[in-house]
Formats: C-alpha cells, structure tokens, sequence
C-alpha cells in the first residue's frame, strides 16, 4: 500500500499570506495525485488532479506541483474561505490511498 | 446538476449489517465508477470500496470479505452492504463519483450518511 504523508498537520498563516503544503508518497506515484479542500460539516472539493491540473472553479491562487513522490499545493494569497482541512489522494495504485491531512488555519 | 443523496446510515451493534445507498442524478450514472469513502469522526478519509462501470469491484483491506458494493444502473444507484460491523467503521460514509479519465479522483461528493456501531 502507498502510504501517503501530508506535512505540517496544521498550518497557521494570516489572510493574505502565503501557504504551502507538501504530500509525500512512498513510492512514485508519476503524476496521479488529486488534492482536496474540507470545510467543517462539508463533502470534500477536488481542487487538483494530475497534480497540477485545476478542476472547474478553482480560483488561480491555488496552484499545485510535484511528481514521482513530493507533492506540494500552493496558496498564493489565503482569502477567508480558505481556511479548511487539504488532503492529497493518490491513485496510481490500489488501494487508493489518503494523506492525513493539513489543517490551514487562521493565525 | 449532479447530486448524490445517500441513505441507510444509522447506529448499529457490533457484529450487525447495515445496507447504505447512494441514489444519483445529474450525469450519465452508468459510465462512471462509483465509490465508497468513509470519514472516521474528527480523522482523515479512507477509502473503502469502488466499482467500475462495468461491474469491477475494489476493496480496502480493512473492508474486504465484509463489505459488498453494487449498483444498479437502471435506478442510478450504488449501494454497500456492510456486513459483521466493528467499532472501528463508525463513521460518515460518503458516496463520490469517479471523475473519469486516468486513475480514479473524485469529482462530485454526497453529505455522507452517519453510521455509528455500538452497543
């Protein structure tokens, strides 16, 4: 099973600033990573797949990278909304496995 | 508008079966895979089970010989049956459609469907 490691657990940064969270696989995964964004009492959003492309409605301050094992989502300016919990999801193999997850939190 | 609705969640005791199901609409229900991912309460996801278009099944370790997916094109439904349930599968449940293309990410998510197990 990949093991997928999401880095820091939580994240404090002020409106405005910048975020960046990491997701690290065990073994390569080439490109087949999807990020997801979950706000409290909600369904998770798919904000990326392939790594970095954008799903529909994704606004461009979000932007993704990374391939093989290292992963990094990338908030150029953090709004409001965006405070919430981000998950990367490979599915290069089965089973289809989670990181546990980056709290971005107001600081 | 796709909407996926789940239903049959609910508290049941250790060792018992419960059956959820995911009605959908908005899109073309029979040519995508659908899936099963849970969400322990205050943890991350978990994948649990997916089955293709065309009738392939996919299990988590933790799940497989217990759980059973299914759908039923005609009804636009997918449904799993959970089967000598633990503590450990408390959890919100939700349905999610496969977005398509290479690897399965998902695009559109239910409000999931609470089941709790407990005596």
């Amino acid at each position: 099973e990949i093991v997928m490691t999401q880095s820091p657990a939580t994240l404090s940064v002020s409106p405005g600033e910048r975020a960046t969270l990491s997701c690290r696989a065990t073994q390569s995964v080439s490109s087949n990573l999807a990020w997801y964004q979950q706000k409290p009492g909600q369904a998770p959003r798919l904000l990326f797949y392939g790594a970095s492309t954008r799903a529909t409605g994704i606004p461009a301050r979000f932007s993704g990278s990374g391939s093989g094992t290292e992963f990094t989502l990338t908030i150029s300016s953090l709004q409001s909304e965006d405070f919430a919990v981000y998950y990367c999801q490979q599915y290069n193999d089965w089973p289809l496995t989670f990181g546990g997850g980056t709290k971005v939190e107001i600081k | 508008e796709v909407q996926l609705l789940e239903s049959g969640g609910g508290l049941v005791q250790p060792g018992g079966s419960l059956r959820l199901s995911c009605a959908a609409s908005g899109f073309a229900f029979s040519s995508y895979a659908m899936s099963w991912v849970r969400q322990a309460p205050g943890k991350g996801l978990e994948w649990v089970s997916l089955i293709f278009s065309g009738g392939s099944t996919y299990y988590a370790d933790s799940v497989k010989g217990r759980f059973t997916i299914s759908r039923d094109d005609s009804k636009n439904t997918v449904s799993l049956q959970m089967y000598s349930l633990r503590a450990e599968d408390t959890a919100v449940y939700y349905c999610a459609k496969d977005f398509g293309g290479v690897g399965v990410k998902f695009d559109y998510w239910g409000q999931g469907t609470l089941v709790t197990v407990s005596s």
